[in-house]
């Protein structure tokens, strides 16, 4: 299984500020998959993120609003940008298991909140 | 289009009764996986099973039991002898086989496990 860390575990931001979210895996993955909790809600995926090419959105979701670099196969950074307190959830990023294993796996998560 | 209901939004037991969590899927395609994820308090998503669409057997974990039946295209998910840390939400997920690509994931049912 892959081991995924994401950084910070939580923060309390401001409106109007932006918040960066770091994503490592313990080995090299071609997809990385951006997700948001909102509070007693399901998972949305946000985006894919394929390393050395445009991630690929959702509808609902812009890259205005939610960039993320993907600069190689074991990192990635989802920013939250010009928060509100509707961007209050938390965010995971997740990645496919070995070749043709099909699992998918989640980091821990960053919980977010928004004053 | 692909779709994971799970009606029991909450669900409350008493320890050591069995518990049974439903989830119905729907799908065009004849290859696809489903999965159990639990997310405890805590936050972090943690995988319970991956079934794929070929393999209709029931499967078996300790306390954990899995039922696929694509007659009804049911996955449904089982905990005998249920205890305290079993409280949870549970969510139910979908994905097709030969797209690498997003995960599509129920509303989550929510289980307390009563001591």
């Amino acid at each position: 299984s892959a081991v995924i860390s994401q950084k910070p575990s939580r923060d309390i931001c401001q409106r109007g500020t932006s918040l960066t979210i770091q994503c490592q895996v313990d080995s090299q993955v071609t997809m990385m998959f951006w997700y948001r909790q909102q509070p007693g809600q399901s998972l949305t995926l946000i985006a894919t993120a394929n390393q050395g090419s445009e991630a690929t959105y959702e509808s609902g979701f812009v890259i205005d609003k939610f960039p993320i670099s993907r600069p190689n196969l074991t990192f990635s950074t989802l920013t939250v940008s010009n928060m509100s307190p509707e961007d209050s959830s938390i965010y995971l990023c997740s990645v496919l298991g070995g070749q043709g294993a099909g699992e998918q796996y989640f980091g821990p998560g960053t919980r977010l909140t928004v004053t | 289009a692909q779709k994971v209901t799970q009606a029991q939004t909450e669900i409350s037991v008493v320890e050591k009764e069995d518990v049974t969590l439903d989830c119905v899927y729907e799908t065009r395609d004849t290859t696809y996986y489903l999965f159990w994820y639990k997310q405890p308090p805590s936050g972090e998503l943690v995988f319970l099973i991956r079934r794929n669409s070929f393999d209709e057997q029931n499967e078996i974990s300790g306390r954990y039991s899995w039922n696929f039946q694509k007659s009804t295209s049911s996955f449904n998910f089982t905990i005998t002898a249920s205890q305290v840390v079993d409280s949870a939400v549970y969510f139910c997920a979908l994905r097709d086989m030969n797209r690498d690509d997003k995960i599509i994931f129920g509303k989550g049912t929510r289980l307390h496990i009563l001591p």
